[in-house]
This record gives structure tokens, C-alpha cells and sequence, in this order.
């Protein structure tokens, strides 16, 4: 069936990176583009990103420039998130999640990162 | 880009209706037609409950309804029923593909 699995809770220490992957199936991956959203606790969601997975071009939201990366491998259908420079206050959970024609419709199930 | 703006919760009975608020501006909301709306229920993803302001997806009840006014989206669920107690959000594409999410709506079902 159509889904994104993502990869398990990280625990990382201010300063260091973090990078979640996002698997996706269940269609064609080169057909969409995968956003990268987040929800620190008990807040609102944050849009970070994304990366078209046919031609791979990128839009980072202005909030995360030079500490986001976002890549695809299309062989694996695989999308990651790297975040660097941890900060106390990026411990979220992240989400990616598949657009098409201006629609965020699919979430995965979402992965926990905690700086502390 | 400023969050989108939604009361912080909205209350009502089983069997009433309730509408939330989505409030941006001319160069989100009131410039285009991608409002979704999404609900989330404690320690779950976000669910698509409305796309392009007032599409409902398959699956999705037709309590559900959505419209948009000038800079202003609004979600109403009718017959209110129990499980519809969660978090509400609204995501506006935003122009330079970018996009931008509500504050988020809790809605409790007294």
C-alpha cells in the first residue's frame, strides 16, 4: 500500500546533526515531491522544506537555510532530512510528507528527535 | 512567513456544529486555492481532511466541509460526534513554493 516509513527516535547532544530518513512505496516516487515538516511538543506544525524526487531540485523554508539538508536517492525511493547545529529547541517530531499539485496528502508516521 | 491564524480551541456539543477559523493573507490564503485542513489526533501524524479549500477526500466524512472568504479559510464539522475531539491545522501554499501552517485548533467535544 501507499506509505512513508521513517526511521526510529534519535537522541543527540546540542551541536551534532541528526539525519531521518523517509522511505517511501506504493507509487511512483519520481511523480512527487516530499516536504519535510515539524511539530515541536505541544506545538503547531513547522514547514522546513522539500525535494522533487524526479529532478531533484530543493526549497528550503528561510527559518532553516544553512542547517537543512534534504536529499533523495531514487533508486531506494528514500528521502533524508539532515539537521545540524542541534539546538535544545529543535527537539521535535518530524514529519515528511508527500505533495502533489500543491497537496500535502501522505505523512509518515513521524520520528521523534531529542537534544538533550 | 507568519503562521496562519486559528482560535486556539473551539468547543461544542455532540449533534452541534462547529466552525474554525483559518486567517492569512493576500499572499497565501487569499491568493490561492490550495487550503488544506488536517486532523490530528495525541501521538498520531496529521490526517488530510480537506484539500483545495473545500475538496474531501475518500473516506472522509461529509460532516466535514470547507470554504474560504477573502483571506479567511474556515473548517466546519456538523453533527459533531466524539472522535472528532482532536487538534485541528490549515496549510496555505504560500507563493515561491513555499507553504505555511494555521496555529492549530483544539477541539473539544463537551
Amino acid at each position: 500500500q501507499v506509505q512513508l516509513a521513517q526511521s526510529g527516535a534519535e537522541v543527540k547532544k546540542p551541536g551534532a546533526s541528526v539525519k531521518v530518513s523517509c522511505k517511501a512505496s506504493g507509487y511512483t516516487f519520481t511523480s512527487y515531491t516530499m516536504h519535510w515538516v515539524r511539530q515541536a511538543p505541544g506545538q503547531s506544525l513547522e514547514w522546513m522544506g522539500w525535494v522533487n524526487g524526479g529532478n531533484g531540485n530543493l526549497k528550503y523554508s528561510q527559518k532553516f537555510k544553512g542547517r537543512v539538508t534534504i536529499i533523495r536517492d531514487t533508486s531506494a525511493t528514500t528521502v533524508y532530512m539532515e539537521l545540524s547545529s542541534l539546538k535544545y529547541e529543535d527537539t521535535a517530531v518530524y514529519y515528511c510528507v508527500r505533495e502533489g499539485h500543491w497537496l500535502l496528502d501522505l505523512w509518515g508516521q513521524g520520528t521523534l528527535v531529542t537534544v538533550s | 512567513q507568519s503562521a496562519l491564524t486559528q482560535p486556539r480551541s473551539v468547543s461544542g456539543s455532540p449533534g452541534q456544529s462547529v466552525t474554525i477559523s483559518c486567517t492569512g493573507t493576500s499572499s497565501d490564503v487569499g491568493a490561492y486555492n490550495y487550503v488544506a485542513w488536517y486532523q490530528q489526533h495525541p501521538g498520531k501524524a496529521p490526517k488530510l481532511m480537506i484539500s483545495d479549500v473545500s475538496k474531501r477526500p475518500s473516506g472522509v466524512p461529509d460532516r466535514f466541509s470547507g470554504s474560504k472568504s477573502g483571506n479567511t479559510a474556515s473548517l466546519t464539522i456538523s453533527g459533531l460526534q466524539a472522535e472528532d475531539e482532536a487538534d485541528y491545522y490549515c496549510c496555505s501554499y504560500a507563493g515561491d513554493y513555499t507553504w505555511v501552517f494555521g496555529g492549530g485548533t483544539k477541539l473539544t467535544v463537551l
